[in-house]
């Protein structure tokens, strides 16, 4: 099945650092989602986008549905350690039997 | 208050035997989803349901099994056809926004 490109793949900052992650596709979705994952537990919603052009935030983290349609970033502002985790994009084109489709991750890890 | 249960949360399976894995929701959800994932991989989908008594293949279904008798339960059976069950299960549930209610997971280990 499909999944969407994000990158970087995997990233190392330090604590206080912004971060920026991607995530792009070669077909529309309707719907943009942003998910968390803890090592040993399952992804956690971050992030809602509903509409092309849409910016939301979440405390440090703000979101950006891609004009297109077909992309969707990320940004996390003064990284802190328990940002660690591996972090997912996931696309709905919509429907009542549409499926949301995932990005391959981009895991990030935070030094102090 | 409402959320996603998945037992247990470890598993050892030895060769050539069935496990099943639990997954239980209280968030009145028509649609639930398993998902395996690998070390360092991101999450590949196994089989879903829309609504009860009805399930589809995902996209990689064989070895795998699942009924949907209840809307509340979405048991995973992993099969001895499964050549290499090692990995971490996630199942979820939809939501009527499009987002997905994650479990938090049970790893499966072929010992």
């Amino acid at each position: 099945g499909q999944q969407l490109n994000q990158s970087p793949q995997s990233m190392f900052i330090q604590e206080g650092e912004d971060v920026s992650m991607n995530c792009t596709s070669s077909s529309i979705f309707n719907t943009w989602l942003w998910y968390k994952q803890d090592p040993g537990e399952g992804p956690v919603l971050l992030i809602a986008l509903y509409k092309a052009g849409e910016l939301t935030s979440n405390g440090r983290l703000t979101a950006q549905f891609g004009i297109t349609r077909k992309d969707s970033f990320l940004n996390i502002s003064a990284s802190i350690p328990s940002d660690v985790g591996i972090y997912f994009c996931a696309g709905l084109r919509g429907g009542t039997a549409s499926k949301l489709t995932f990005g391959t991750g981009t895991r990030l890890q935070v030094t102090l | 208050d409402g959320g996603i249960t998945q037992s247990p949360k470890y598993l050892f399976r030895k060769e050539g035997q069935n496990v099943t894995l639990s997954c239980e929701q209280n968030l009145n959800h028509d649609a639930m989803y398993w998902y395996r994932q690998d070390p360092g991989q991101g999450l590949r989908l196994i089989y879903y349901s829309q609504i009860v008594n009805d399930f589809q293949k995902g996209d990689i279904a064989e070895g795998y099994s699942v009924s949907r008798e209840k809307k509340e339960s979405f048991p995973l059976t992993v099969t001895s056809a499964q050549k290499n069950p090692t990995a971490f299960y996630l199942c979820a549930t939809g939501g009527g926004n499009g987002g997905y209610t994650f479990g938090s997971g049970t790893r499966l280990t072929v010992v």
